[in-house]
C-alpha cells in the first residue's frame, strides 16, 4: 500500500482564519514533506520532516507552521494567509529519512482558496 | 546544482500513436531520475524511477524511459497512446545527499481521438 491521504480535499478560508491541513501515511515512512503547487507550475518544496524532526524549511513565511505529531501524521497550520497563498498543497512521504534519492509518494492534495 | 528541462509544455498525439515526452537533466553527480503523472485535480503518481540499475526503466501503464548519460536525457515513451493518458507529466531529479526533488516545468499530454 503506497497511499498518502490528505484532508480536507478543498478548503476556503478568509485572511483572518486559522485552519489546518492534515496528512497521514501508514507505510512506516520516516520522512514526510509539504509542497505547494500553483496552477500550471511544478510543485515547490516547503518543508521536510525526518524522524519527526524538521529538517528543511525552504524559507517559508511564518504564516505556515508545520507540525509532525508522530511518524504517521503531518499537519500544516495556516494563519493570516494571503490570496496569493491559494494553491494545491501536496503532502509526500518516503521510506528512509536519509537524503539519498528516495522515492516520494504523494497524496491527492488539498486545494486551498484564500479570500 | 541540479536542474531539469522538459522540452514542450504541451504535446498532442493521436490515440494509438507513439508518446514521446522529453526530459534533459543537469547534475554534478549521478542522479536519481523520476517521472510523475498528475491527472486533473489530483496529486502526483510515480510512473517510474531510474536508479542506475538499468538504463531502460519500465514503469506503470505501459510507459518506459531510457537513461542516456551522453545526452543527459531521460525521455519518457509509450508505444500506443490511450485517451486515459491525457495528463500533466513531470520529470524530476534528485541527487544523493539531497532531500530536494527538483521538478521540470511539466508537459501536458493531450490525446486526440
Amino acid at each position: 500500500d503506497t497511499e498518502v491521504t490528505q484532508t480536507p480535499k478543498h478548503l476556503v478560508m478568509g485572511m483572518t482564519n486559522k485552519k489546518s491541513l492534515k496528512c497521514e501515511q501508514h507505510m512506516g515512512h520516516r520522512a514526510m514533506y509539504w509542497y505547494k503547487q500553483k496552477a500550471k507550475k511544478p510543485p515547490e518544496l516547503m518543508f521536510v520532516y525526518s524522524y519527526e524532526k524538521l529538517s528543511i524549511n525552504e524559507s517559508v513565511p511564518s504564516r505556515f507552521s508545520p507540525e509532525c505529531p508522530n511518524s504517521s501524521l503531518l499537519n500544516l497550520h495556516l494563519h493570516a494567509l494571503q490570496p496569493e497563498d491559494s494553491a494545491l498543497y501536496l503532502c509526500a512521504s518516503s521510506q528512509e529519512a536519509s537524503p539519498s534519492g528516495e522515492t516520494q509518494y504523494f497524496g491527492p492534495g488539498t486545494r486551498l482558496l484564500v479570500l | 546544482a541540479q536542474s531539469v528541462t522538459q522540452l514542450g509544455s504541451h504535446v498532442s498525439v493521436s490515440e494509438g500513436a507513439l508518446v514521446l515526452l522529453r526530459c534533459n537533466y543537469s547534475s554534478s553527480v549521478p542522479p536519481y531520475l523520476f517521472w510523475y503523472v498528475q491527472y486533473p485535480n489530483q496529486g502526483l503518481q510515480l510512473l517510474l524511477k531510474y536508479t542506475s540499475a538499468a538504463t531502460l526503466v519500465k514503469g506503470i501503464n505501459g510507459f518506459e524511459a531510457e537513461f542516456k548519460k551522453s545526452e543527459t536525457s531521460f525521455h519518457l515513451t509509450k508505444p500506443s497512446a490511450h485517451m486515459s493518458d491525457a495528463a500533466e507529466y513531470f520529470c524530476a531529479v534528485s541527487e544523493a545527499g539531497s532531500y530536494q526533488l527538483t521538478f521540470g516545468k511539466g508537459t501536458k499530454l493531450s490525446v486526440i481521438p
